[in-house]
């Protein structure tokens, strides 16, 4: 199975503020139909996870700009600006490339 | 709006089988795919597996030989069911639609906790 790495696990913010999250890959997720099948979720307490960023860099509707995607092959980058108190929550990646679906460990965004 | 549900029993005794349903409303189930993904305590996410529009399904080698993920689709309904649970299985189940095209799920549940103990 294909191991999904995040970091940091846990990300302490301050409102108003700009972190990234790191996935990385144990292999590349380019398919063979030339996409690159990497996912972000954002999974906010009580609540089931949605998605925010799909296929490395496009927004899911009605997600705002504040969230950016980006990355290749191996290396993915989440990033968030203008922290606001609704995107705090769990944060995973999710790549769909390779049979099984694998999902990264999570990064937990909390304010400081 | 396509909206999902799951149901089923929160406790399961060990070895035995766990059963959850999934309702769907806003959608028919013989277009697309339909997901089942777990979340244990810790927050490790797995896929375990779907039914497609046309019933065919897909398992997560990890659990091949113990999962069934069926459908109803006059009730617009499909289901897992897990054998020989240990206390590993204890987790959050969710059911999802997967969007063929984008390989992705973008619609889910709000998810059922299953714990198994004796």
């Amino acid at each position: 199975d294909v191991l999904m790495t995040q970091t940091p696990v846990s990300l302490p913010v301050s409102l108003g503020g700009q972190v990234s999250i790191s996935c990385r890959s144990s292999q590349s997720l380019v398919h063979s139909d030339g996409n690159t099948y990497l996912h972000w979720y954002l999974q906010k307490p009580g609540q089931s996870p949605q998605l925010l960023i799909y296929r490395v860099s496009n927004r899911f509707s009605g997600v705002p700009d504040r969230f950016s995607g980006s990355g290749s092959g191996t290396d993915f980058t989440l990033k968030i600006s203008r922290v606001e108190p609704e995107d705090l929550g769990v944060y995973y990646c999710l790549q769909s490339t390779h049979f099984p679906w694998t999902f990264g460990g999570g990064t937990k965004l909390e304010l400081k | 709006e396509v909206q999902l549900q799951e149901s089923g029993p929160g406790l399961v005794k060990p070895s035995q089988s766990l059963s959850l349903t999934c309702s769907v409303t806003g959608y028919s189930i013989t277009s697309n795919y339909w997901g089942w993904i777990r979340k244990f305590p810790g927050n490790k996410m797995e896929w375990m597996g779907y039914i497609s529009y046309s019933g065919s399904t897909s398992y997560n080698p990890s659990l091949k030989s113990r999962i069934s993920i069926t459908r109803d689709t006059s009730k617009n309904q499909f289901f897992l069911q897990l054998n020989s649970v240990t206390t590993e299985d204890t987790a959050t189940y969710y059911c999802a639609r997967r969007v063929y095209y984008y390989r992705l799920f973008d619609y889910w549940g709000q998810g059922v906790m299953v714990t198994v103990s004796s």
